[in-house]
């Protein structure tokens, strides 16, 4: 069964809006979630990470929301630009240092 | 700036034959992992080597095989290549967090 949850699978928004990307996960005991950007042709690279000890981080035009509560978690990309149209995924720590991805959402911004 | 290593970039190959990727990082990091991103980008682990010991072996074909010579390098062998192996093997690194570090990936087609 799929530990960490990604949606929606593709998404597309125009240049200057803002895009929402969400996550949820099964596993009360994760506490850091990092967020991947891919590029086609390219290997993920790490873009922002949060820890459960917070609610809100914010790198540049990237920001994620965490709601412990309820178990999800949501990445807004701020005056979204054609530069930032990529796979983005979504992971949570499994045990032996391994990360469990989520299954990642393609977004696509026109310009 | 490029700090994970993967030869070659691409690669076709028959059924049945073998092959054989490698991947060196720079970072000095005491953790290697290879990672299968299918056509749906779905990225799964296979193995992660720690200081040159196996400590994550993922349920993977016997074909499948991890060499490591120092902990700056994780080869991967496949004996035997099947159609359903054509894929991205992605090779990563981290140290003493979780952070992983992604090579770009050696593409895998076989006919």
């Amino acid at each position: 069964q799929q530990q960490v949850r990604q949606s929606p699978q593709s998404l597309t928004v125009w240049e200057g809006e803002t895009a929402i990307l969400n996550c949820s996960y099964e596993n009360s005991a994760f506490d850091y979630f990092p967020w991947y950007q891919q590029f086609p042709g390219e290997g993920p690279a790490l873009l922002i990470a949060i820890r459960s000890v917070s609610d809100k981080k914010e790198d540049g035009g990237f920001t994620i929301f965490f709601n412990k509560r309820e178990k999800n978690l949501s990445l807004h990309i701020k005056d979204s630009q054609p530069g930032d149209s990529a796979t983005y995924f979504c992971a949570a720590p499994g045990n032996t240092r391994k990360l469990i991805f989520g299954l990642g959402t393609t977004l696509q911004v026109q310009p | 700036e490029t700090a994970v290593f993967q030869t070659p970039n691409y690669h076709v190959t028959q059924v049945g034959n073998e092959v054989s990727f490698n991947c060196k990082q720079t970072l000095g990091h005491d953790t290697m992992y290879w990672y299968k991103q299918d056509s749906k980008k779905l990225l799964k682990i296979m193995f992660s080597y720690n200081n040159k010991q196996l400590i994550v072996n993922e349920t993977v074909p016997r074909r499948f095989s991890p060499q490591s010579s120092d902990k700056a390098h994780l080869n991967l062998r496949i004996k035997s290549v099947e159609p359903e192996d054509s894929a991205v093997y992605l090779c990563a690194s981290s140290g003493t967090g979780y952070t992983q570090y992604f090579g770009p990936g050696t593409r895998l087609l076989v006919l």
